[in-house]
């Protein structure tokens, strides 16, 4: 079963710096997306980038970056000029491409942005 | 932009009591979930319903959970017999496809006293 790994339960980062959350997976499989969901206070789940694991180029949306490590099933989220409206909980997902439909969730990292 | 809604947004029930939870998915998707998050733990799947019928389901989702599409814009999850540990904020998700991410509604928070 594929199972996704969050280490660090909680992060913090000065205002306008970068920060880089770590993720981990493990799958038999070849083929699937990752992705990084935000959960600010509100309590929705919003996307924040996708990658697909057939590309070996890294997803990037503005501020927000992955290092995707295939071999190393890898998938860390880098936040750069973090702003105070990055503060919220992040979770990394995992969906397979050719078998069941859910996504699989780690269980989150609480990042918090210092003024 | 078209966006997952849920109703309500906060349901407090009795132990034991029967609730039924509401969610309009965005109209063209094809494949919708539940999920559910214990404050401040882990979001875990409960179900997926592609087709008119559920395609997975968690160990979570036993006979005491059921879901619906009863009129081609709705899906509900009904919890019979709430217990204390049903509290959680349920999500429902939809996507269009299986290639793309899953699009999450806010939420309802579930309180079972």
């Amino acid at each position: 079963a594929q199972t996704v790994t969050q280490s660090q339960p909680e992060m913090s980062v000065q205002e306008a710096e970068t920060v880089t959350l770590s993720c981990t997976y493990d799958t038999s499989e070849s083929d699937y997306y990752l992705f990084w969901y935000k959960q600010p206070p509100s309590r929705q789940m919003i996307l924040v980038i996708r990658q697909e694991a057939y590309k070996q180029q890294n997803a990037t949306e503005n501020r927000f970056s992955v290092n995707f490590q295939k071999a190393a099933k890898s998938f860390s989220l880098k936040i750069s000029d973090s702003q105070l409206g990055d503060a919220a909980m992040y979770f990394c997902a995992y969906r397979s491409r050719s078998r069941d439909d859910k996504i699989i969730f780690g269980k989150g990292t609480r990042l918090h942005i210092l003024p | 932009e078209p966006e997952v809604t849920q109703t309500p947004s906060h349901q407090v029930t009795q132990m034991g009591q029967e609730v039924i939870l509401r969610c309009v998915p965005i109209s063209n998707h094809l494949y919708f979930y539940w999920y559910r998050q214990i404050l401040g733990q882990k979001v875990e799947f409960l179900v997926s319903f592609y087709n008119n019928e559920i395609s997975e389901k968690s160990e979570i989702f036993d006979d005491q959970f059921s879901v619906e599409r009863p009129d081609g814009s709705n899906f509900t999850l009904k919890i019979r017999s709430t217990k204390l540990e049903d509290s959680a904020m349920y999500f429902c998700a939809s996507s269009p496809d299986r290639e793309t991410e899953a699009f999450f509604g806010q939420g309802t928070r579930l309180t079972v006293v």
